[in-house]
């Protein structure tokens, strides 16, 4: 697999803490969320997902938090493992054709 | 990844030289689309299809064409490769993954010397 030296952002937490990862999005006509994980070497893959019509949505140790008003995102992940180490990405649907448009990504370093 | 995969996984051309990046998949997904990744870009649109030779440009399509004769398969082909398309590349199928989520392959790291 691939991945990418990137020059991110990075969120470093302990393991066993909750990790808070935030992202502000650009369309305030965009109607779907998407919270991407890409570990090193690996494509990016799917975590949770959320609607406009809902502000908050949980799935097996992560919660993503959406507020629509100063268009922000967040991914909650309890009690972070070494295992979540990896870029974050948010990614908001928007356009024709349900098109996703990608944010820069965030750096998760879990610290044993 | 399942469903999905690129072919090559790495190559290295030299500038001005034509170059095919491969996308498979095996599941019959009407949309495919084919992202670059670069340092402090992020992940950036390129081409997508939406079905066999319905194909429309993305974001930073500039040099890059692509090409949908069957659903399996979407091929992206820079025409003359130049530096500034050394990249990571990555195709992803929208297979639902919760409503509208993609599942992305492994990725191509092209090297234009």
């Amino acid at each position: 697999g691939e991945s990418v030296g990137l020059h991110l952002p990075t969120l470093s937490v302990q393991e066993g803490d909750n990790s808070i990862i935030n992202c502000a999005y650009s369309n305030s006509a965009s109607d779907y969320f998407i919270w991407y994980k890409q570990e090193s070497g690996k494509g990016p893959q799917f975590i949770i997902d959320i609607r406009s019509n809902m502000d908050k949505r949980q799935g097996q140790r992560v919660t993503v938090l959406l507020n629509k008003t100063v268009k922000h995102l967040s991914l909650q992940i309890a009690a972070t493992q070494p295992g979540d180490s990896a870029v974050y990405f948010c990614a908001e649907k928007s356009g024709a054709n349900s098109k996703l448009t990608f944010g820069k990504g965030i750096t998760l370093s879990v610290r044993p | 990844d399942a469903g999905i995969t690129q072919s090559p996984r790495h190559k290295v051309t030299e500038t001005g030289t034509p170059v095919t990046l491969r996308c498979h998949q095996t599941e019959n997904h009407r949309y495919m689309y084919w992202y670059r990744q670069d340092p402090g870009h992020g992940l950036r649109l390129i081409h997508y299809s939406y079905g066999v030779k319905d194909t429309d440009k993305g974001e930073v399509s500039d040099g890059y064409s692509v090409s949908r004769s069957k659903t399996e398969d979407f091929l992206l082909t820079l025409e003359s490769a130049t530096s500034s398309q050394t990249s990571v590349y990555f195709c992803a199928i929208r297979d639902g993954q919760g409503v509208l989520g993609y599942t992305f392959g492994s990725g191509t790291r092209l090297t234009v010397v």
